[in-house]
């Protein structure tokens, strides 16, 4: 079935310090990506809509410039925090869907940030 | 734009008994409505869905159905096993909304050996 790769799996570094995030559908291409976050014991919150050859979509309350989403190629989306603090500490996770349209969608690994 | 609501939040059963998790959406034009199954530290893994078009669907142990009307969709496991226990997000897109998933906040289900 398709997979959804996202690395890495677990950052820990000090406040200040940029954070890169890579998201790679491994057997389908996805013109479009989604960026999720997840703080400990509540729901996944839509952070922004990655589009391949074009500016990301954020959702309200978003930093576009605090979370930059670059997605390059037909294949990977990459979310950069930048200038990360603790409060930025969550899960992030990606998907895509394989299809268009009411297609299922399939969710990387996640990766833990921990921001000291 | 969508709103899902999900309830309950928390849920214990006894092995063997069915579990029931309910949900509403409030955005019409929502026509996709996936669930998913997350384990602690790990990724949502789907294990059913059902389209606008469709009132039931079942897979094996796990039904689910939906109610376009009163825009609520249940999610039903029978035969609860210790392994079901996770928690469980329902979901609704809407393919205007560019497929984007609202998630419901997520019902964590004990199942009691």
């Amino acid at each position: 079935g398709a997979v959804v790769s996202q690395h890495p799996s677990w950052v820990i570094c000090k406040s200040g310090t940029s954070v890169k995030i890579e998201c790679r559908s491994l057997d389908f291409q996805a013109t479009t990506m989604f960026w999720y976050r997840q703080f400990p014991k509540q729901s996944l919150m839509l952070m922004a809509t990655s589009n391949e050859g074009s500016k990301a979509t954020y959702e309200q309350g978003v930093e576009k410039d605090k979370f930059l989403i670059n997605h390059a190629s037909l294949t990977l989306s990459t979310l950069t925090v930048t200038s990360a603090h603790p409060e930025d500490s969550s899960f992030y996770i990606c998907s895509a869907p394989q299809g268009i349209s009411n297609q299922p969608q399939h969710f990387g690994d996640g990766t833990r940030l921990s921001i000291l | 734009g969508e709103n899902v609501e999900q309830h309950p939040s928390t849920l214990s059963v006894q092995e063997g008994d069915s579990a029931v998790i309910k949900c509403t959406y409030s955005d019409s034009a929502s026509n996709y409505f996936p669930w998913y199954k997350q384990e602690l530290g790990k990724r949502p893994q789907l294990i059913i869905d059902i389209r606008s078009n469709v009132g039931e669907k079942k897979d094996q142990r796990i039904a689910v159905t939906l109610n376009k009307t009163a825009k609520h969709f249940s999610l039903h496991i029978t035969e609860t096993q210790p392994e079901d226990s996770a928690v469980y997000f329902c979901a609704a897109s809407s393919w205007s909304s560019g497929d984007k998933l609202t998630f419901g906040t997520g019902t964590r289900l004990a199942v009691r050996p």
